[in-house]
């Protein structure tokens, strides 16, 4: 597997309060990104990164923000958590464009539950 | 904007037995790629298509691109027990941005 890491694994957080998840890297990729899974619907983008300070958004964005200050790392923050955001959250990586024909390689996921 | 669809939701397969899984685009698409996810694990990538037409093996699975560049289709035969999971299609749309099929979920029966 990629060395990707994702902290933390597991959280439970009450409805409005901030919560931040981190992806670590040591493959040096230039891509990263952010992905949530929810039953019935797959894998749906929330935000990506193509380089340091360098971010866009997803299909589903709203409530949520990143930063990404080093090559390694990618925050994604809920500034204020409701309940609709309880899922299972996903980083990947990629070395390039994933319209250029690279692949991705996922974290092990971080499952989270907004009471 | 792009829409992926993959059909069937839920397969349940016998042992032994040959089954595929379907999809589709709205758009067309520069690549396909195809992932698979073991219960309780995060997705791996299987395999990626990338000429119209186009048709790739894996052991007993066969990964095929559609000419139009707006289907594909995964054929896995003599199904196994290790291949239990959800299998997701995914492609880029015109923003370079991936869209992830629902995925279908494949249940094997002994």
């Amino acid at each position: 597997d990629a060395g990707i890491t994702q902290s933390p694994r597991h959280k439970v957080t009450e409805t409005g309060t901030p919560v931040t998840l981190r992806c670590h890297q040591t493959e040096n990729h230039r891509y990263m990104y952010w992905y949530r899974q929810d039953p019935g619907h797959g894998l749906r983008l929330i935000h990506y990164s193509y380089g340091v300070k360098d971010t866009d958004k997803g299909e589903v964005s709203d409530g949520y923000s990143v930063s990404r200050s080093k090559t390694e790392d990618f925050l994604l923050t809920l500034e204020s958590a409701t309940s609709s955001q309880t899922s299972v959250y996903f980083c990947a990586i990629s070395e390039g464009e994933l319209r250029s024909s690279y692949e991705q390689y996922f974290g092990p996921g971080t499952r989270l539950t907004v009471t | 904007g792009q829409q992926v669809m993959q059909i069937p939701q839920y397969q349940h397969v016998q042992e032994g037995e040959d089954f595929t899984t379907y999809c589709n685009s709205s758009t067309t698409l520069s690549n396909i790629q195809w992932y698979k996810q073991r219960p309780g694990g995060h997705p791996v990538f299987l395999i990626q298509l990338v000429k119209s037409g186009e048709v790739k093996k894996q052991k007993r699975l066969t990964f095929q691109f559609g000419e139009a560049k707006k289907n594909s289709s995964l054929h896995i035969t003599a199904t196994q027990t290790t291949d239990v999971g959800t299998y997701f299609c995914a492609g880029p749309d015109s923003w370079g941005k991936f869209q992830f099929g629902a995925g279908t979920q494949v249940v094997v029966t002994p």
